[in-house]
């Protein structure tokens, strides 16, 4: 069963456009929502990451949406530069575990 | 800053032949995580670890897996008798608390080729 499900597999925006990315869940115990970015040869580093409780969480160009009566969580990066390409990974987690689960993540480019 | 270390970054090795990877945690964080990721796959989870003993594991993590904490800085993931389709990154992670609003630091990782 697929827990986290993410799209679009790649994308490709011209540099100061907007990218977005978008995640859907099955379980409705999950309670925290994290953003990973992947450079190649490194780890998953938390980029942003967001608890139910609110429906928006901004950071500096990096903005969570949540809809939890939809099941969904957005990712968007606003001013998109060439520096921000690499891969996204959605994740999601219950309160009382930690496994998280990731979605099957995203590759973006930026265009200068 | 303090960060995940992990070696080899590269392992090849031979099917049926057992492999241990190795992780050196941040210091000052007690849970640890093993993930892997197949090429172009998604990340999945393998097994987490506290204070000696193993706190979840998936389905991935058969009898042929083991983890280790074999002194106070490295944490070990042993493969038995490796597969073809073991092949993937394998991450290691670690974080302060356990509880998923804690982030899991995650370390470059090591890919494992089995040949």
């Amino acid at each position: 069963q697929q827990q986290v499900k993410q799209s679009p597999q790649s994308l490709i925006v011209q540099k100061g456009g907007i990218s977005i990315i978008n995640c859907a869940y099955e379980n409705t115990a999950f309670d925290y929502f994290p953003w990973y970015q992947q450079f190649p040869g490194k780890g998953p580093a938390l980029l942003i990451a967001i608890r139910p409780d609110v429906s928006e969480k901004k950071e500096g160009r990096f903005t969570i949406s949540f809809n939890k009566s939809a099941k969904q969580f957005s990712l968007h990066i606003m001013d998109s530069q060439p520096g921000d390409s690499a891969t996204y990974f959605c994740a999601a987690s219950i309160n009382t575990g930690n496994q998280f689960y990731f979605g099957t993540g995203t590759s973006l480019t930026v265009i200068p | 800053e303090p960060e995940v270390t992990q070696t080899p970054s590269h392992q090849v090795t031979q099917m049926g032949q057992e492999v241990i990877l190795r992780c050196v945690p941040i210091s000052n964080h007690l849970y640890f995580y093993w993930y892997r990721q197949i090429l172009g796959q998604k990340v999945e989870f393998l097994v987490s670890f506290y204070n000696n003993e193993i706190s979840e594991k998936s389905e991935i993590f058969d009898d042929q897996f083991s983890v280790e904490r074999p002194d106070g800085s490295n944490f070990t993931l042993k493969i038995r008798s490796t597969k073809l389709e073991d092949s993937a990154m394998y991450f290691c992670a670690s974080s302060q608390d356990y509880s998923s609003y804690n982030e899991q630091f995650f370390g470059p990782g090591t890919r494992l080729t089995v040949l």
